[in-house]
């Protein structure tokens, strides 16, 4: 069964450093997504991604955040400059591929720990 | 915007208990119903979902979950939980028309199941 894929599994970085955390979506999908969920707090929405460019963002999804399909196959999360508050779970997402119904297939999630 | 609540964030029980997992959200327009499951080390993955036409949907597992549009609820059942059931169960809505189709989630329900 095709599935999502997340590297690295678990990262720990320094207050201040760049983190870039990828993701393999499902090959014929057309929408992806990260979602991140601080320990103890809901799966809160950070970006969805279709045709190349943010189809929406949330609040969370500031200046600090990037997201980047540099090729046919990663789909990639960027933190310029980590903060405390952004330890979390990040889950990569996608969907497709004809209609976007909400039906979301979900990576293992990538831990960041920042210190 | 579609909001998700999920009352019961810890729920602990014997095996062969009967498990009904709480789940509500506020949203004026049509929605898509989903619940996802995260078993301990694996990824989110689709227990069951509803778009339309019965309220009673059936999943994996034995799960079943109502849509009950009046009490703007979509709760998740299972007659008798087994050991394995043990995870943490997520409820997700979005608007199926006239908004985004990007699924909100619950803050998740921990169950714990004793053999």
């Amino acid at each position: 069964e095709p599935e999502v894929t997340q590297t690295p599994s678990h990262q720990v970085t320094q207050m201040g450093q760049e983190v870039i955390l990828r993701c393999v979506p499902i090959s014929n999908h057309l929408y992806f997504y990260w979602y991140r969920q601080i320990l103890g707090q809901k799966v809160e929405f950070l970006v969805s991604f279709y045709n190349n460019e943010i189809s929406e963002k949330s609040e969370i999804f500031d200046d600090q955040f990037s997201v980047e399909r540099p090729d046919g196959s990663n789909f990639t999360l960027k933190i310029r400059s980590t903060k405390l508050e952004d330890s979390a779970m990040y889950f990569c997402a996608s969907s497709g591929p004809i209609q976007n119904t909400g039906e979301l297939f979900f990576g293992e999630g990538s831990r960041l720990t920042v210190l | 915007a579609q909001s998700v609540s999920q009352h019961n964030h810890h729920v602990i029980l014997s095996e062969a208990a009967s498990l009904e997992l709480g789940c509500n959200y506020s949203y004026g327009g049509t929605v898509n119903l989903f619940w996802y499951v995260q078993y301990p080390g694996q990824h989110l993955q689709l227990l069951l979902k509803y778009f339309s036409g019965d309220p009673l949907v059936k999943g994996i597992k034995g799960f079943e979950a109502e849509f009950i549009k009046s009490k703007f609820s979509f709760n998740l059942r299972k007659p008798s939980v087994q050991w394995s059931d043990t995870a943490e169960y997520f409820c997700a809505v979005n608007a199926s028309s006239g908004g985004s189709y990007i699924p909100t989630f619950g803050r998740g329900t921990s169950l714990i199941v004793h053999p």
